[in-house]
């Protein structure tokens, strides 16, 4: 499709676990974010990705979270020993470099137990 | 750091009553500024933004936004809703020459009564 595409769509896990949540941006654009949405709290810059660099992972709340991007494309979101604290929708947008609109995905639902 | 702030967490209308969501940024540089909108079960998408000249923006579906340097302000509006409209209304900041990442406010959510 000619979206950003986001998986999976929903994910229930239980506290300790790992999971990785895949984003795949719109063909040729070059930066890509990753961003958590929870209730009441707007959305959290995590990381940003200039190609396969991270320019800016400032936002990333502990060394629980990681994120790479391979090809200048797809990139994954990795939360170790995950927390019921990190239960929210996390979001990846990608836009061309230096216009500031960013193209959203679906958003993965991540749910802890 | 750099802030942005949405100053009602949820307002009510009833259709064709004016629009006016406020949005105030702390950064005391050059900034981008933008409006997304998350409509009921779809994604995030772009309302309308601003980089530079005339400060009064005309984004989709009839809204508007005006940026006021020396208040730091970004507020939205929409002269008349409709139920459609009932939706998440989020303004962001991009602080120029700093990195690319956009800071959101927390949202402000629109309820159209028909």
């Amino acid at each position: 499709g000619a979206g950003v595409s986001q998986s999976p769509s929903n994910k229930v896990t239980e506290k300790g676990k790992d999971v990785e949540l895949r984003c795949d941006p719109i063909s040729g654009h070059t930066a890509l974010y990753w961003y958590r949405q929870s209730l009441g709290q707007g959305l959290e810059f995590l990381i940003y990705f200039q190609g396969n660099s991270a320019p800016d992972k400032s936002g990333l709340p502990s060394d629980r979270f990681s994120a790479e991007r391979t090809g200048g494309s797809v990139s994954t979101l990795t939360i170790q020993r995950t927390q019921q604290e990190d239960s929210a929708v996390y979001l990846c947008a990608s836009s061309t470099r230096n216009t500031g609109e960013l193209f959203f995905g679906e958003g993965s639902r991540l749910t802890v137990l | 750091a750099q802030s942005v702030s949405q100053h009602n967490h949820h307002v009510i209308l009833s259709e064709a009553a004016s629009l006016e969501l406020g949005c105030n940024y702390s950064y005391g540089g050059t900034v981008n500024l933008f409006w997304y909108v998350q409509y009921p079960g779809q994604h995030l998408q772009l309302l309308l933004k601003y980089f530079s000249g005339d400060p009064l923006v005309k984004g989709i579906k009839g809204f508007e936004a005006e940026f006021i340097k020396s208040k730091f302000s970004f507020n939205l509006r929409k002269p008349s809703v409709q139920w459609s409209d009932t939706a998440e209304y989020f303004c962001a900041v991009r602080p120029q020459g700093g990195s690319e990442k956009l800071v959101f406010g927390k949202g402000t959510k629109l309820t159209v009564n028909p």
